[in-house]
């Protein structure tokens, strides 16, 4: 079994500012890990993964996440962020077994000027 | 690389027809496709687990016989929602697998019954 939980249903910051988005994972194998992005009325884009080796992952758009296996936590996040960041984010954890994906509640991210 | 399409995106049809949406991985064979829906500020809820050349595995909860998934190419997949009411509509978003747990999403399909 595997499930995904994300701290803080919605997050706002100013523009230019640091964001932690948080992430909790349980998983009976090793996970594969996900952040995705999602804007309104589109699909999911791929931000960054993390499968084996090393623990901080970069991504897309200045964005990263470290994978914490003591803490079973996969924390994404941006040292500078801008408007254009807007938007939903959903953290997701594979069965590397069966590969399903598991999908948190989401953390919708607004960035204000 | 690693493209997925859908369509339509988006579709409006009356209650008690039937909507067939295709999901397509334009530049790489995908053994595995995933349909989910997803409902307003909600996350994805997965409905199934599609491989070529076999039937699809479906989650708890939801109905085969209305949700209808064909997974006929290594390309290709599709989700027909028979006889279809409102309480269908929703975002339906189709993924492609290419293994190492990846998953490459479609954009999406809008689906409104009236």
């Amino acid at each position: 079994a595997q499930s995904v939980t994300q701290l803080g249903s919605h997050v706002s910051v100013s523009e230019g500012a640091l964001v932690l988005l948080r992430c909790n994972y349980s998983s009976s194998v090793p996970p594969y890990l996900f952040w995705y992005v999602q804007y309104p009325n589109q699909g999911l884009q791929l931000l960054l993964k993390y499968t084996t080796g090393a623990t901080l992952v970069k991504g897309i758009n200045g964005f990263e996440a470290e994978f914490n296996k003591s803490q079973t936590s996969f924390h994404l996040r941006k040292p500078s962020v801008h408007i254009s960041d807007t938007a939903e984010y959903f953290c997701a954890v594979t069965n590397t077994n069966a590969g399903k994906s598991t999908f948190g509640d989401g953390t919708t991210l607004t960035v204000k000027p | 690389g690693a493209v997925v399409s859908q369509h339509p995106s988006w579709v409006i049809c009356k209650s008690g027809t039937s909507v067939k949406i295709e999901c397509r991985s334009l530049d790489f064979q995908a053994t595995t496709m995933f349909w989910y829906r997803q409902f307003p500020k909600q996350s994805l809820m997965l409905m199934a687990t599609s491989n070529e050349g076999s039937k699809a595995t479906y989650e708890q909860g939801v109905e085969k016989d209305k949700f209808l998934i064909n997974h006929a190419s290594l390309t290709l997949s599709t989700l027909t929602v028979t006889s279809a009411h409102p309480e269908d509509s929703s975002f339906y978003i189709c993924s492609a697998g290419t293994g190492a747990g990846e998953q490459y999403f479609g954009p999406g399909t809008r689906l409104t019954v009236t």
